[in-house]
Parts: C-alpha cells; sequence; structure tokens
C-alpha cells in the first residue's frame, strides 16, 4: 500500500512563494494525489488532483496561485503570491483499490 | 455544488458505540462513481480515512478499524451513516464525511463533528 511522506512545516513571507512536496513510497511513483488544505479550526478543502505525468484539475474557485506538478515520486502544491490565508496544514491524499491514504500533513507559516 | 453536514451525539461514554450522519444535500447520493466516505481528526493530528460506501452499499473499510466499522447508506433519505463500538478515549476526535471522485480523491468535505469519548 502506498505511504505518503511530507515535512511537517515550512514557512515563507508574504507575497513570496512556497513549494511544498509529497513524496510517494518505492513502487508507487505513478500514482495520482490530491492536495487538501486545512485553515485553522475549519474542516479541509480540496484543492487539486495532481496526476503523474504533472497535469493537474482544481477544485472550483481554487485560484492561479495554486498550481500542482510532478517530479519522478514528488508530487508538488506550489503557492504563489502568498497571502495570510493561505497559513494552513496542507495534506496530501492517495488511493488505489479499495483503500484511501493520508500524508501526515505540512503546517504553511506565512511570515 | 453538494453540501454535507454530519451530526452526532458530542459525548459519549467509553465502551459504547458512536453512530454518526452525513446529511447530503443540493446534490444526488446515487449514480455512477458516487462513493461517500468517513475521515477522521483527533485533536492535534492528521486525517486517517476510516471508510467508504458507495450507493448500492458496497464498502471499503480502513484495516485498522475494520472489526469495529459499520457504514451505511439511505438514499430515500439522502443520508450516509456510520457506526464504530467499543469506543475509547483514542477515538476521541473531529468526524468528517466526503465525498469521493469517481472513488479516488475527496472533492467535497463537511464541516465535521466533534466527538469526545469520556466517562
Amino acid at each position: 500500500q502506498v505511504v505518503l511522506t511530507q515535512s511537517p512545516s515550512a514557512s515563507a513571507s508574504l507575497g513570496a512563494s512556497v513549494r511544498l512536496t509529497c513524496t510517494l513510497s518505492s513502487g508507487h511513483s505513478n500514482y495520482a494525489i490530491a492536495w487538501h488544505q486545512q485553515r485553522p479550526d475549519k474542516g479541509p478543502r480540496y484543492l487539486m488532483k495532481v496526476n503523474s505525468d504533472g497535469s493537474h484539475i482544481k477544485g472550483d474557485g481554487i485560484p492561479d496561485r495554486f498550481s500542482g506538478s510532478t517530479s519522478g515520486a514528488e508530487r508538488y502544491l506550489t503557492i504563489s503570491s502568498l497571502q495570510s490565508e493561505d497559513e494552513a496544514d496542507y495534506y496530501c491524499q492517495s488511493w488505489g483499490s479499495g483503500f484511501k491514504v493520508f500524508g501526515g500533513g505540512t503546517k504553511l507559516t506565512v511570515l | 455544488q453538494v453540501q454535507l453536514q454530519e451530526s452526532g451525539p458530542g459525548l459519549l461514554k467509553p465502551s459504547g458505540t458512536l453512530s454518526l450522519t452525513c446529511a447530503v444535500s443540493d446534490g444526488s447520493i446515487s449514480g455512477s462513481g458516487k462513493w461517500w466516505s468517513w475521515v477522521r481528526q483527533p485533536p492535534g493530528k492528521g486525517l486517517e480515512w476510516m471508510g467508504e460506501i458507495y450507493h448500492n452499499g458496497n464498502t471499503n473499510y480502513n484495516s485498522s478499524l475494520k472489526s469495529r466499522v459499520t457504514m451505511s447508506v439511505d438514499k430515500s433519505k439522502k443520508e450516509i451513516s456510520m457506526k464504530l463500538n467499543s469506543v475509547t478515549a483514542a477515538d476521541t476526535a473531529v468526524y468528517y464525511c466526503a465525498r469521493d471522485f469517481n472513488g479516488d480523491f475527496f472533492d467535497c468535505w463537511g464541516q465535521g463533528t466533534l466527538v469526545t469519548v469520556s466517562s
């Protein structure tokens, strides 16, 4: 079963860009993933699906500042022109036949 | 856009059975690719997928919870339900229902309901 690894924390300055990483376990580099944002004391919100070829499908109303990409077994979420409202936990999620799995999440601090 | 609303007991005693309901509005509960999941989040921790149910009643459960969890769907009421038995303090969490897009990723989430297990 696929395992997703995320760094526990990341930080970047207001107006800057940041790239968050989700690493797929060995043998699963062809898996797609989804990114979800969870603001403080709120439920998660779907951001986008990122495929193994780097293409991505965003959820409704997700700003153009959010983009996804791929390199090998790594899936990225890039947020540009950081705003204070982007301070949140970001989770990657994947799936297979009969199961779903989450990464441990990355807490993004906007300085 | 479909909306999901969880409801539950709030507080539950150890060894009891947790029962939660998710009401689906502004969308269909049935149809091709319509899977529905429960996800939980203990205080200060990450997300854990508990299991999923298809609109025809087929289910998949997280192997770590399989012996304790049961999910069901009531199409007439447009509700998804989840029961977790033999609860302990470790089951204290915010419980979310979510729609699986074609059984893959979660494209719609409820706001969650906090369940505390305590004597």
